[in-house]
């Protein structure tokens, strides 16, 4: 079946634009999860949604980062003002509810900012 | 999440078995060892999980110190296609997200 799928796969910006990056989950699974890895740095987590809500918001990084999820399905991460930190890959991963631990990961979207 | 210390790089030949090793001294009894793999230019992906028991599946297999304390990820014989970062997690629940440390890169040799 298809699996995460992530959009774009890569985003050049400017420093100051906002930037949107949308997930689509795999079909069913009810939870939602947002990393991002910066070069030479390791994953980190961002937000985390069950169903449309977003219980954990803890790892977005700054009030310029804010996520949406509408209909327990598709995911989109807003960047808004972006600067050159932000410059990264953005990995999005979903698990089924009640299911096996597993969380399943897209392919992430890779942000420059310039 | 208790901390899980790892070696930065293993290397090995191809078609050998590869043991990656896990500390985690501080686990507590409701820790769950999760392993995830990253490859080149890719998400991670899930490689296998336990609890206690040694565990075995289709990637790889698990075993797991009698105290817990540690644990070792092994390829029973590598590929190219298996070069990656390997991360050891501990997790409580399902619901947490994954807290990835650095983890161990592995290289395999042809």
């Amino acid at each position: 079946g298809a699996g995460v799928s992530q959009s774009p796969s890569n985003k050049v910006t400017e420093k100051g634009k906002d930037v949107e990056l949308r997930c689509d989950p795999i079909s069913g699974h009810t939870a939602l999860y947002w990393y991002r890895q910066s070069l030479g740095q390791g994953l980190e987590f961002l937000i985390y949604f069950q169903g449309n809500s977003a219980p954990d918001k803890s790892g977005l990084p700054s009030d310029r980062f804010s996520a949406e999820r509408t209909g327990g399905s598709v995911s989109t991460l807003t960047i808004q003002r972006t600067q050159q930190e932000d410059s990264a890959v953005y990995l999005c991963a979903s698990r089924q509810w009640g299911g096996l631990q597993t969380q399943y990961f897209g392919p992430g979207t890779r942000l420059l900012v310039l | 999440d208790a901390k899980t210390t790892q070696p930065n790089s293993m290397e090995s030949n191809e078609e050998e078995p590869v043991h990656l090793p896990c500390n985690h001294s501080t686990i507590s009894g409701t820790d769950y060892i999760h392993w995830y793999r990253q490859l080149p230019s890719q998400g991670p992906e899930y490689v296998i999980h336990g609890l206690t028991s040694n565990v075995n599946n289709r990637m790889a297999s698990l075993a797991i110190a009698e105290d817990r304390k540690s644990s070792t990820l092994i390829l029973h014989r590598a590929t190219l296609r298996d070069a990656a970062v390997y991360y050891c997690i501990l997790r409580i629940s399902g619901n947490t997200p994954l807290v990835f440390g650095k983890g161990t890169r592995l290289s395999v040799i042809a």
